[in-house]
């Protein structure tokens, strides 16, 4: 069984330009979950989507957006990038339900010059 | 007051010794717990979770819920210096279907 893929691994973008991540989840996982990871600050969590409806949103600008297609593969994407939003971006994903344990891809690392 | 709450560490501790993470919640009412493991520049890797107060054992892992103290615990026995990383802990609230992740504690275990 495949586990969650994301793409691409590394990427370097400018400031002021736009980038979009893609995730595919586990086979039958529904959720995927978006997270922002730099140094000292943890996971921050960006937002969830289920079933291609966005159903929890963390504190995060309106730069940043998402969408979940009817495959439940995600894409994320920031706009107008700033050098703050170098990070790791995490994707996760998981069955629906309260008792269900989320699991990550590899991650995108993003180096905003 | 956080939801998740963690010591960032560095928690130093001898190899062969027990390493004990601690970590605490503010949702009375959360039903499940997880803890995952980080490595540097890695994703996070899910090595635990637990539904029920008491312990759960899983080789050198044990974990432990306190629902009434609101604490889960995660225990390594036998450290080695492959337990070297950082330990997420993270808990699915009742009022939320999300995860929500503690910002995690250091460990390294030295030889």
């Amino acid at each position: 069984k495949a586990g969650v893929t994301q793409t691409p691994r590394y990427l370097i973008k400018t400031r002021g330009q736009q980038v979009t991540l893609s995730c595919s989840p586990i086979s039958g996982h529904r959720s995927v979950s978006w997270y922002q990871q730099t140094p000292g600050q943890g996971l921050q969590f960006l937002f969830e989507y289920f079933s291609e409806t966005q159903r929890n949103k963390g504190n995060f600008p309106g730069r940043f957006s998402g969408r979940q297609f009817s495959n439940s593969r995600s894409e994320m994407n920031v706009s107008t990038l700033e050098l703050g939003d170098s990070a790791l971006y995490l994707c996760a994903s998981s069955h629906q339900g309260q008792n269900t344990e989320a699991f990550f891809g590899q991650g995108t690392r993003l180096t905003v010059v | 007051q956080k939801e998740v709450e963690q010591n960032s560490g560095p928690l130093s501790v001898p190899e062969g010794a027990i390493a004990s993470l601690n970590c605490t919640y503010s949702d009375r009412g959360s039903q499940s717990f997880f803890w995952y493991r980080q490595y540097s520049g890695k994703s996070p890797e899910l090595i635990m979770f637990i539904y029920s107060n008491g312990d759960k054992e899983d080789g050198r892992f044990t974990a432990q819920l306190n629902k009434a103290s609101q604490y889960v615990s995660l225990l390594i026995r036998d450290s080695q210096p492959s337990d070297s990383a950082t330990y997420l802990c993270a808990v699915i609230p009742s009022s939320a279907s999300k995860i929500i992740f503690g910002s995690g504690t250091r460990l390294s275990i030295r030889p």
